[in-house]
């Protein structure tokens, strides 16, 4: 059972609504990240936060907009998002023993969230 | 370029037997290296690591094995169950670094 929980599992919207994906983690872990993964690729990285602040942007396009309001949550704010859009949206987090140390490489994932943009 | 490769994109093995899966990497600064196992409609699951200092590690029926000259991992499952069918996903890292670069994935089919 992982102990990464993203809601909702599945959502679809129109490419002019807003809505957001929610993660969040019990762990006592300091990083946490969105990973993207469209079908039969491997996870891709989107964002990464360290102790509540964004520390990597891999260039993703501003209609995605990452929210850590805590230590246990992040959200993905989505916006304007285009069909090719549509995968699955992965949460994980690592722990980190203080902030600008190096976060422990094993990291753990959610179950995801499905997302279809129409 | 694609740092971390599985060039199998689908193994099946009898239930029972071994199941090897290989990975390859191409970046010397790797140093962590972890499999992930993937179920349809669900994220990847941790499976096993093992650190560069490593050339083995075991945990039950799951042994990773890493060759470091040759840049070339391995998971071994024994014995196979059905339950092991999923999509397997290697992943490496290197110090300092918090993203992990993922391989393509190999698909297990267990046949009872």
């Amino acid at each position: 059972d992982t102990e990464v929980t993203q809601t909702p599992k599945h959502l679809v919207m129109g490419m002019t609504n807003k809505k957001s994906l929610k993660c969040e983690q019990h762990m006592g872990h300091r990083a946490m990240y969105w990973y993207k993964q469209k079908a039969k690729k491997p996870p891709e990285l989107m964002f990464v936060y360290s102790y509540e602040k964004l520390s990597i942007n891999e260039s993703v396009p501003s209609r995605f907009s990452p929210e850590c309001p805590n230590s246990s949550l992040l959200n993905l704010h989505l916006h304007a998002l285009q069909p090719e859009d549509s995968a699955l949206y992965l949460c994980a987090s690592s722990q980190q023993e203080r902030q600008g140390a190096s976060p422990r490489n094993t990291i753990y994932f959610g179950e995801g969230s499905w997302l279809t943009v129409v | 370029d694609q740092q971390v490769k599985q060039n199998s994109p689908s193994l099946s093995v009898q239930e029972g037997r071994i199941s090897i899966l290989n990975c390859d990497y191409t970046n010397s600064m790797f140093d962590y290296f972890l499999w992930y196992k993937k179920y349809p409609a669900e994220g990847p699951t941790f499976l096993i690591s093992i650190s560069s200092i490593k050339d083995k590690n075991e945990d039950g029926r799951f042994t990773v094995f890493l060759n470091k000259s040759a840049k070339h991992l391995s998971l071994h499952i024994v014995p196979s169950q059905p339950g092991d069918s999923a999509v397997y996903f290697c992943a490496a890292s290197g110090q300092g670094a918090n993203n992990l670069f993922f391989g393509t994935g190999t698909r297990l089919t267990v046949i009872p």
